[in-house]
This record gives C-alpha cells, structure tokens and sequence, in this order.
C-alpha cells in the first residue's frame, strides 16, 4: 500500500501569511493526488486535483504542485476561513490512502 | 444540487451488525462510482471501501476486507455497508463519498457515527 506523510502536522500562522504543506509518497503516484480542506464537524471539501487542478469554486489563493512523490498545497494569502485541517489523498491505485492531516492554527 | 445523506449508524455491541445507507440524488447516480471513508474520534481519514458504478466491481480496505460489504441500488439510488463482526476500533463516523470526473471524491455526506461499545 502506498503510505502518504503530511509535514507540518500543525502549524500556526496569521492572517495574509503565506503557508505550505508538503505531502510525500511512499511510492509514485504520478499526478494522482488531491487535498481536501475539513472544519470540525463537517464532511471533507475537494480543493485540488491531479495535484495542481483548482475545484471549481474553490479561492484562487489556494493551489498545489508537484508530481511523482513530492507534492505542496500552498494558500498565498491566508483568509479566517482557511483556519482548518487538510488531508492530502492519493488516487493512484486501490487502497486510496490519506495523509494524516495538517492543522492550520491561528497564531 | 448533489445530496448524499447517510444513515443507520448508532450504537452496537462488539461483534455486532450495522447496515448502513446511504440516500443520493441530483445527479445520476448509476454514473458514478461510490466510496465509504470512515474517521475516527479526534483522527484522520481512511477509505474503506469503493464500488463501480454497476456494483460489479468492489474494493475494499484491509482492515475491514472479509467483515465488511459495500452494494448499492441504482433503481432506489442508493449506497449501503454491510457491517459484521464490528470491532471497537470500527469506531467512527462513517461518510459515503461520490467519485467525479476528476477520479476524485468531489461530494461527500455530512456522516452517520458508529460506535462499538459494550
């Protein structure tokens, strides 16, 4: 099965910081990967696909990178709604597997 | 508007059963393929279990392949799990999700919480 390690697993920071959260792969997944957004409580939201692909509707201010085993979700100008935890997911192949999740804090 | 809307969880014994369900519409729901992905109290997210669009083809994860069932029911638009032998470590909130065009899961329940307990 392929492992994904999500770095920070918290991280604080303020409003109009830039922030990125890095995602690594056990093993290639290509561009197979995505990053959703989840608020205590409530059901995951799709943010990126194919690692660099924006969700339709999602801010502009978020957006992602990287390919075979290396991949960053970056918000370029952190808004209060962004104050979440994010997962990154590969698609690569069955079992679908999940970071642990980053925490993002209010400093 | 695209609406999955699970049900069915509660509180059940170790060892016991649970069926759950889950209710789509605003879309066509013979189209797509269907996940179950679980999170436990305070942890992250793990898939459980996928089916094809026409229920011919199922995937399930290792902790729960030979006690869990996913099917569905394209004429009552409908996903289900089949849960047996239920341990404490199965607790969690369950979520059904839709796999888009994209191959990921674009919609997702608000989640139906299992807890095994005696």
């Amino acid at each position: 099965d392929i492992q994904m390690t999500q770095s920070p697993s918290t991280l604080s920071a303020s409003v109009g910081d830039r922030v990125t959260i890095t995602c690594r792969a056990s093993q290639s997944i290509s561009s197979w990967l995505a990053w959703y957004q989840q608020k205590p409580g409530k059901a995951p939201k799709l943010l990126i696909y194919k690692a660099s692909s924006l969700q339709g509707g999602v801010p502009s201010r978020f957006s992602g990178s990287g390919s075979g085993t290396q991949f960053t979700l970056t918000i370029s100008s952190l808004q209060p709604d962004d104050f979440a935890t994010y997962y990154c997911q590969h698609y690569n192949n069955y079992p679908y597997t999940f970071g642990q999740g980053t925490k993002l804090e209010i400093k | 508007e695209v609406q999955l809307v699970e049900s069915g969880g509660g509180l059940v014994q170790p060892g016991g059963s649970l069926r759950l369900s889950c209710a789509a519409s605003g879309f066509m729901f013979e189209g797509y393929e269907l996940s179950w992905v679980r999170q436990a109290p305070g942890k992250g997210l793990e898939w459980v279990s996928h089916i094809s669009s026409s229920g011919t083809i199922l995937n399930y994860a290792d902790s729960v392949k030979g006690r869990f069932t996913i099917s569905r029911d394209n004429a009552k638009n409908s996903l289900y799990l089949q849960m047996n032998s239920l341990r404490a470590e199965d607790t969690a909130v369950y979520y059904c999700a839709r796999k888009g065009g994209s191959n990921v899961f674009d919609y997702w329940g608000q989640g139906t919480l299992v807890t095994v307990s005696s």
